[in-house]
């Protein structure tokens, strides 16, 4: 199995308070992802990373924001959390950007009330 | 745009059944990775198979078998005579050329296998 390991597992937190989540790999792998799962939307991606300190948005990135200052970890931020954002996250790793498949963390569940 | 689409929400079948998982993609580039990811209960994502946009060979692997064809933008799964074990939700990807090749899932296929 990759070595990737999310945390916290899960969290409850109030609306309007920041939440971040870590993703840490031990595969040394170039590109790291954030996803969130959704009923009905299925796995919508957030942010990415191409590299230490090379991010960029997905296509639900309102309300987040991500930094990966090492090649291993890659955060994630609610800047100020909503119930909207009460989900199960995501991270996901892979080697190179195309020919290879991208695993996957057990995943974060965060409540926000 | 990339887009991927799994019309069945849901489907039943008894256990011993064939079953075929619908996906059908959107993409204009001639390169491209499709997957196949299982979501079993305990929630974590199984990565089932991958397949390039150049190999339009059916694959088999034990029960499961993947049907690529390119005329119909259709990349379906097919498990034979299912098991229980098989209830999961069942996700299709696509992989294309781009920055960092963000994986498009489609909204996912809960199969449930009943005895």
């Amino acid at each position: 199995d990759a070595g990737i390991t999310q945390s916290p597992r899960h969290k409850v937190t109030e609306t309007g308070t920041p939440v971040t989540l870590r993703c840490h790999q031990t595969e040394n792998h170039r590109y790291m992802y954030w996803y969130r799962q959704d009923p009905g939307h299925g796995l919508r991606l957030i942010h990415y990373s191409y590299g230490v300190k090379d991010t960029d948005k997905g296509e639900v990135s309102d309300g987040y924001s991500v930094s990966r200052s090492k090649t291993e970890d890659f955060l994630l931020t609610l800047e100020s959390a909503t119930s909207s954002q009460t989900s199960v996250y995501f991270c996901a790793i892979s080697e190179s950007y195309l020919n290879t498949e991208a695993f996957f963390g057990q995943g974060t569940r965060l409540t926000v009330v | 745009a990339q887009k991927v689409t799994q019309a069945q929400t849901e489907i039943s079948v008894v256990e011993k059944e064939d079953v075929t998982l619908d996906c059908v993609y959107e993409t204009r580039d001639t390169t491209y990775y499709l997957f196949w990811y299982k979501q079993p209960p305990s929630g974590e994502l199984v990565f089932l198979i991958r397949r390039n946009s150049f190999d339009e060979q059916n694959e088999i692997s034990g029960r499961y078998s993947w049907n690529f064809q390119k005329s119909t933008s259709s990349f379906n799964f097919t498990i034979t005579a299912s098991q229980v074990v098989d209830s999961a939700v069942y996700f299709c990807a696509l992989r294309f050329t781009g920055t960092a090749s963000k994986l498009t899932f489609g909204t996912g296929t809960r199969l449930q296998v009943t005895l």
